[in-house]
């Protein structure tokens, strides 16, 4: 079965140090991999996308997320956290379903950046 | 990307009742999609929506129990019939633009007593 897993619950990280949100997959062929969060109270944001090419896609808010082929992996990363970027993290990947496509997201990781 | 509205933004309904969602996007998209997030919990696809074609549903959702309408390329609703305390969730609509990237609504929560 196709899916995608976020082991941490929760990430705890203080504020100026980095910070990384992790996330493997499961699918059969070349997957489309994606982050969102969730502020409170809010709907999800777009972060940034990986379809093909570097391995290293650069996103919204500072956000990077690093393909892994080999370990099926795509790890949100951010150089220096921000007390502000404490929200809920989605992974998703896209799964082609007739002329379009699917999400499947993660369970989510709390990511809480302390002053 | 979209500027997608949802209306009610919440709600507290008596069981048994049916309450309708609406969402409306200010571009025209083929694609529109609503999830469910229960508390605490992920996003779980409910079903697909294409303008003009019955909408497709995921395993575990059924029509009777919420059905969709797309009577646009900017509009769709979505309707929990009969609810039950066990409806009480977020329910967002998204949609697809390109490059595969789904754009979500602000979410109704609905809480229902």
């Amino acid at each position: 079965a196709q899916s995608v897993a976020q082991p941490e619950d929760q990430v705890n990280v203080a504020e100026g140090n980095p910070l990384t949100v992790k996330c493997t997959y499961s699918v059969s062929g070349n997957p489309y991999l994606f982050w969102y969060v969730q502020y409170p109270n809010r709907g999800l944001q777009f972060l940034l996308k990986y379809i093909t090419g570097d391995n290293l896609v650069k996103g919204s808010y500072g956000f990077e997320a690093e393909f892994n082929k080999s370990q099926t992996s795509f790890h949100l990363k951010k150089p220096s956290a921000l007390v502000s970027d404490s929200a809920l993290y989605f992974c998703a990947v896209s799964l082609e379903m007739d002329s379009s496509y699917k999400l499947i997201f993660g369970s989510g990781t709390r990511l809480l950046v302390r002053p | 990307s979209a500027v997608i509205s949802q209306k009610p933004s919440r709600d507290i309904c008596q069981r048994g009742t049916s309450l309708t969602i609406q969402c409306q996007v200010d571009s025209q998209v083929t694609m529109m999609f609503w999830y469910r997030q229960q508390p605490g919990q992920s996003l779980t696809l409910i079903a697909t929506a294409n303008q003009g074609s019955e909408a497709t549903y995921e395993s575990g959702f059924v029509i009777d129990k919420f059905p969709i309408s797309r009577p646009n390329l900017t509009f769709s609703t979505l309707t929990v019939s009969n609810m039950s305390p066990e409806d009480s969730s977020i329910y967002l609509c998204s949609v697809e633009m390109v490059g595969n990237e789904q754009y979500f609504g602000p979410g109704t929560r609905l809480t229902v007593t």
